[in-house]
């Protein structure tokens, strides 16, 4: 089985600032990393994920994330926040074994951008 | 038009009322899911269906069924409604793919539901 932790229920941040959100997870099989972010009032959209390759994954709206197995991290980031990026966001893994076909989500992230 | 749509968006009703949320999609895809999302807990797997002969419980069933009355429609039941079964639902879909654990989910505006 495998589990997700994200650090941070809430981040506040100014606009223009850089922002991390935290992601830790366990697993005991080789995993599939996602961050998906909710609008308000909206459903969860895929800002991006990891398969394999490249550790450094580039996704929508400006945002990256980095896996570090060793860590057994996959923290998100973007290097210039806006106003419009207020929202909730979600680290999930997906992996194969028993959990073939299913993600587990954290506990989500708050993101609020102030101006 | 939404890929992924849900009905009703909003619901509130009464302790030990039968409640069906409904799930269609457009996507042509063969697994479905449905979760349940509340603050501070994320969102977690009520049930999940491969293809309309499978349907399989997640970590969350008790309480729960569902029907997948054809490839784009999952419905979600709950038989007898209690209030903590308040929560935000969704339903999500994916494709078939080599290997399912990369899977992309794409889900649906979700629908909320408040049991008195």
């Amino acid at each position: 089985a495998q589990s997700v932790t994200q650090l941070d229920s809430q981040v506040p941040v100014f606009e223009e600032a850089p922002v991390e959100l935290r992601c830790n997870y366990s697993s005991s099989v080789s995993v599939y990393l996602f961050w998906y972010v909710q609008y308000p009032n909206q459903g969860l959209q895929l800002l991006l994920k990891y398969l394999s390759g490249s550790t450094l994954v580039k996704g929508i709206n400006g945002f990256e994330a980095e896996f570090n197995k060793s860590q057994t991290s996959f923290h998100l980031r973007k290097p210039s926040v806006h106003i419009s990026d207020t929202a909730e966001y979600f680290c999930a893994v997906g992996a194969g074994g028993t959990s073939y076909g299913k993600l587990t989500f954290g506990q989500g992230t708050i993101l609020t951008v102030h101006p | 038009d939404a890929d992924v749509t849900q009905t009703p968006r909003n619901r509130i009703t009464k302790t030990g009322k039968r409640i069906m949320l409904e799930c269609s999609q457009t996507k042509g895809h063969d697994r479905m899911y449905w979760y349940r999302q509340d603050p501070g807990l994320g969102l977690r797997l009520i049930y999940y269906s491969f293809d309309v002969k499978d349907i399989n419980k997640g970590e969350i069933s008790d309480g729960y069924s569902v029907s997948r009355q054809a490839q784009a429609k999952f419905s979600l039941s709950l038989e007898s409604a209690i209030p903590n079964q308040t929560a935000l639902y969704f339903c999500a879909t994916s494709d078939t793919a080599r290997d399912s654990s990369t899977d992309t989910q794409y889900f649906g505006p979700g629908t909320r539901l408040t049991v008195l």
